[in-house]
């Protein structure tokens, strides 16, 4: 079965400190890998997206991720956080041979302190 | 249109009572898409439409569960009978071939 893991309920880092947030999957297809972000009361905004090529992907607002095939990961990093980035992350796993539909995983909230 | 819309954006109903939410995809979109999201959970996906059939179901929780869409355009999504449990965010998402999907706001069900 096609699953999601973000071991990281909260996370809770310093305004200019730098981040990464884990995602690990198990998928019996290739994947295409996303990473989303949901600021309260707002929708879902991609962040970044992987479906080939190289592994090292830039989005935007200054986060990259990393797609690791060997440790079935695709962490989300950003090299200093701001306090608007405070927000709940979700990364989510598709594939063409399920028509696409995303698995996603339970989200890891970021809190930003100043 | 500019993105994906959601009708209503809240609702308040019974339990027993029966809701239809509505979900505009982005014009061109062949590919739709529902979720729901749970209090404090991530996504989980009901149903995929490519076009007005339905390929994918298999996340629909219950056959009080049922949606269409109308060609390319429009889906509804119908919940009978609706229970507290069915408390959700229910989430929409076109997308064309094989991209990334784009997200609607959202409609906040709340079952009394």
């Amino acid at each position: 079965a096609q699953s999601v893991t973000q071991p990281d309920i909260h996370i809770t880092v310093s305004e200019g400190a730098s981040l990464e947030l884990r995602c690990n999957y198990s998928y019996g297809a290739t994947p295409y890998l996303f990473w989303y972000v949901q600021s309260p009361g707002q929708g879902l905004q991609l962040l970044l997206k992987y479906f080939s090529g190289d592994t090292l992907v830039q989005g935007i607002k200054g986060f990259e991720a990393e797609f690791k095939r060997s440790q079935s990961s695709f962490n989300l990093r950003k090299p200093s956080v701001h306090w608007s980035d405070a927000a709940e992350y979700f990364c989510a796993v598709g594939a063409k041979e399920y028509g696409n539909k995303l698995v996603f995983g339970a989200g890891t909230i970021l809190r930003v302190k100043s | 249109g500019a993105g994906v819309s959601q009708s209503p954006s809240n609702k308040v109903t019974e339990k027993g009572k029966d809701v239809e939410l509505r979900c505009d995809p982005i014009s061109g979109h062949t590919a739709l898409y529902w979720y729901r999201q749970r209090l404090g959970q991530g996504l989980e996906f009901l149903i995929y439409f490519q076009g007005n059939s339905a390929p994918d179901k298999s996340g629909l929780p219950s056959d009080r569960f049922s949606a269409e869409r109308t060609g390319e355009s429009v889906s509804t999504l119908t919940i009978q009978r609706t229970q507290q449990e069915d408390s959700a965010v229910y989430l929409c998402a076109s997308s064309s071939t094989v991209s990334e999907q784009f997200f609607g706001p959202g409609t906040r069900l709340t079952v009394l």
